[in-house]
């Protein structure tokens, strides 16, 4: 059963980074899929900001495009998010997932992209 | 970046009932498209990708239709444990992949 679980501050101050790391059991992250992070703001709905391929090649929302850095560390099958200059607008649950990989099935083609696997969530307030 | 629009917002169901919530993707997305179901403080669970195909372990009374921009998702019979938030996403345009505004299904 893959699992993955956030961890990391629930507060941080404006202007500086936000720091998660999401770690992942039951699969190992080097066999494959792309691993991401999605936010959801209290009372509002997900928002994807980026994803990484479990070889390195990351992937982001332009929105977070500046700001925002994904990268995984193999020895310890996790992955982590961070994001600098965070603002109140930042306050959010942020959840880790693993997303889907393109792939064939009885000769039909699966495009990738939907998430099936997600961590509980942790939520982040921004806040001096 | 690729509008999804959900509706209704909310929706308000009887134990039974038969319910169906609506995206609308911006442009079209083939049939690109995934379901979640959401309690509070919990995650997101996939309930349908492909449009129309269902993930393991996930009751039958869901079910998924369209393509291009129009698609729906549909409880057969609602039960108590379907009462939740749902939301769409595309993945046909990666950058970035987007999700719906969301549809509470709240008890009548």
């Amino acid at each position: 059963q893959v699992q993955l679980q956030e961890s990391g501050p629930g507060l941080v101050k404006p202007s500086e980074t936000l720091s998660l790391t999401c770690a992942v059991s039951g699969y190992s992250i080097t066999s494959g899929y792309y691993w991401g992070w999605i936010r959801q703001p209290p009372g509002k709905g997900l928002e994807w900001i980026g994803s990484i391929y479990h070889d390195g090649p990351t992937y982001y929302n332009p929105s977070f495009e500046s700001r925002a850095t994904v990268s995984v560390d193999t020895s310890k099958n996790q992955f982590s998010l961070e994001l600098n200059s965070v603002t109140a607008a930042d306050t959010a649950v942020y959840h880790c997932a693993r997303r889907t990989e393109d792939y064939y099935a009885s000769g039909n083609y699966y495009r990738g992209g939907h998430f099936d696997y997600w961590g509980q969530g942790t939520l982040v307030t921004v806040s001096s | 970046d690729i509008q999804m629009t959900q509706s209704p917002s909310t929706l308000s169901a009887s134990v039974g009932d038969r319910v169906t919530i609506t995206c609308r993707a911006g442009q079209s997305i083939s049939t690109w498209l995934a379901w979640y179901q959401q309690k509070p403080g919990k995650a997101p669970k996939l309930l349908i990708y492909k449009a129309s195909t269902l993930q393991i372990g996930v009751p039958s009374r869901f079910s998924g239709s369209g393509s291009g921009t129009e698609f729906t998702l549909t409880i057969s019979s609602l039960q108590p444990d379907d009462f939740a938030t749902y939301y769409c996403q595309q993945y046909n345009f990666y950058s970035p992949l987007t999700f719906g505004g969301g549809t509470k299904v709240e008890i009548k």
